[in-house]
């Protein structure tokens, strides 16, 4: 069965420093997420993206964060300079079409910063 | 904007019985559909099964079946003959239909233990 893979699967990172999260998607699939759960807490959305623009971000998606298809499978989520408060598991996910459509979880990456 | 509650932080069942896990939501959508996932201590979310608002029938994967009551904005997952397998947490999650891309509102979730 096809899936969303990401790597890595787990990062540690020093406070400041630029992370990058990458996600293949399911190949015929046209949207794609990020999530983000800290631990304890529940997975929250951080942002949609279709037609090589974002479509949908939440409030915690600020100007640090930023996303990319760079090319015809990988997504990638960047974040610029992390905090503390940006350890958490971050999911890349894809849907095959918009809205209604089932969203299927990559596996995560857990991200520490230091 | 919507909103979804799961009630019982955490949940036991023996195993072979059924449980059932709770979980309302507020909306002023009428179309929308409603998720459960499954996320195990590898802590991937795994799609349980789904349901689509306008469907009066209950959606059944296997041994996982749910209670959709639209009215009452209620949507409860059954877990029949339950398996040491199951246990893990498990979140609720809706979605609206058309408009927006529609991101997924989770609720906190639920943690289930699976005794043998």
């Amino acid at each position: 069965e096809p899936e969303v893979t990401q790597t890595p699967s787990h990062q540690v990172t020093q406070m400041g420093q630029e992370v990058i999260l990458r996600c293949v998607p399911i190949s015929n699939h046209l949207y794609f997420y990020w999530y983000r759960q800290i631990l304890g807490q529940k997975v929250e959305f951080l942002v949609s993206f279709y037609n090589n623009e974002i479509s949908e971000k939440s409030e915690i998606f600020d100007d640090q964060f930023s996303v990319e298809r760079p090319d015809g499978s990988n997504f990638t989520l960047k974040i610029r300079s992390t905090k503390l408060e940006d350890s958490a598991m971050y999911f890349c996910a894809s849907s095959l079409k918009g809205s209604g459509n089932t969203i299927y979880f990559g596996e995560g990456s857990w991200l520490t910063v230091v | 904007a919507q909103t979804v509650t799961q009630s019982q932080p955490e949940m036991s069942v023996q195993e072979a019985e059924t449980v059932t896990l709770s979980c309302t939501y507020d909306t002023s959508e009428s179309d929308y559909y409603l998720f459960w996932y499954k996320q195990p201590p590898s802590r991937q979310m795994i799609l349980v099964i789904r349901q689509e608002a306008y469907k009066q029938q209950n959606a059944t994967e296997n041994r996982f079946s749910v209670n959709f009551q639209k009215a009452a904005k209620s949507f409860s997952l059954k877990i029949s003959d339950s398996q040491l397998g199951d246990a893990a947490m498990y979140f609720c999650a809706y979605r609206n239909y058309g408009g927006s891309q529609g991101n997924l509102i989770f609720g906190k979730g639920t943690k289930l233990s699976v005794k043998p």
